[in-house]
């Protein structure tokens, strides 16, 4: 089955510094690379997604790339804040994301 | 806006007792999960659901079952709870076909005593 690593598990960065969080994937047929913010207390939400028919996306500060050849999805974000400071999990898809695989998460902070 | 509600947000049982979490997404999703949440595990799956009676095994579906037989809710069951199924329970719904954001519910805090 498919299976999805995720790297730093931790990554501290000053506020207005980028950082970027890596995942590779397993399994070739997946399609779908999303990604969730988790806030401290509350529940994960999708901040950015990406198909594998496209290389990048942005959506402000934040982008999302992926390298179909090596299997792997990184995610990018600019001019970082402290509201920035969550986890964040990636996740690998087959289909229509009837069973998505999540990494284990970055825990990032935003120093001020 | 969507809105998936978990019944509990902290729930305390004992070893052996039979445990119940529900799940209520108020969209007409077609698909409903249901993952645990552990420190350095990140979010595993246990079990889906794609239609109504309908379900599929996660990862992870050992010593759990589940019940769908109304679209909007979801159960999740523990038949004999045990100390190591003490973890968060978020349960999430997405509409299906080519629209998978997952939407997920506050979670439930449970502990196995």
């Amino acid at each position: 089955g498919e299976n999805v690593e995720q790297h730093p598990s931790t990554l501290s960065v000053q506020e207005g510094d980028s950082a970027v969080i890596k995942c590779t994937y397993s399994d070739s047929a997946s399609n779908y690379f999303p990604w969730y913010k988790q806030e401290l207390g509350k529940r994960p939400q999708l901040i950015i997604d990406i198909r594998s028919n496209v290389g990048e996306k942005k959506d402000q500060r934040i982008a999302v790339t992926l390298n179909k050849t090596a299997k792997h999805f990184s995610l990018h974000i600019t001019e970082t804040q402290p509201e920035d400071s969550a986890v964040y999990f990636c996740a690998a898809s087959i289909g229509y994301g009837q069973n998505f695989v999540f990494g284990p998460g970055t825990r990032l902070s935003v120093l001020p | 806006d969507v809105k998936v509600t978990q019944s509990s947000r902290y729930l305390v049982k004992r070893t052996g007792e039979k445990v119940f979490l529900e799940c209520v997404q108020d969209m007409d999703h077609e698909n409903m999960f249901w993952y645990r949440q552990d420190p350095g595990l990140g979010l595993r799956l246990i079990y889906f659901s794609y239609d109504v009676k309908m379900k599929e095994k996660g990862d992870i579906p050992e010593g759990y079952s589940v019940s769908r037989e109304k679209k909007e809710r979801f159960s999740l069951i523990l038949e004999s709870a045990s100390t190591n199924q003490t973890s968060m329970y978020l349960c999430a719904s997405s509409f299906g076909a080519e629209q998978e954001t997952q939407y997920f519910g506050p979670g439930t805090r449970l502990l196995v005593l």
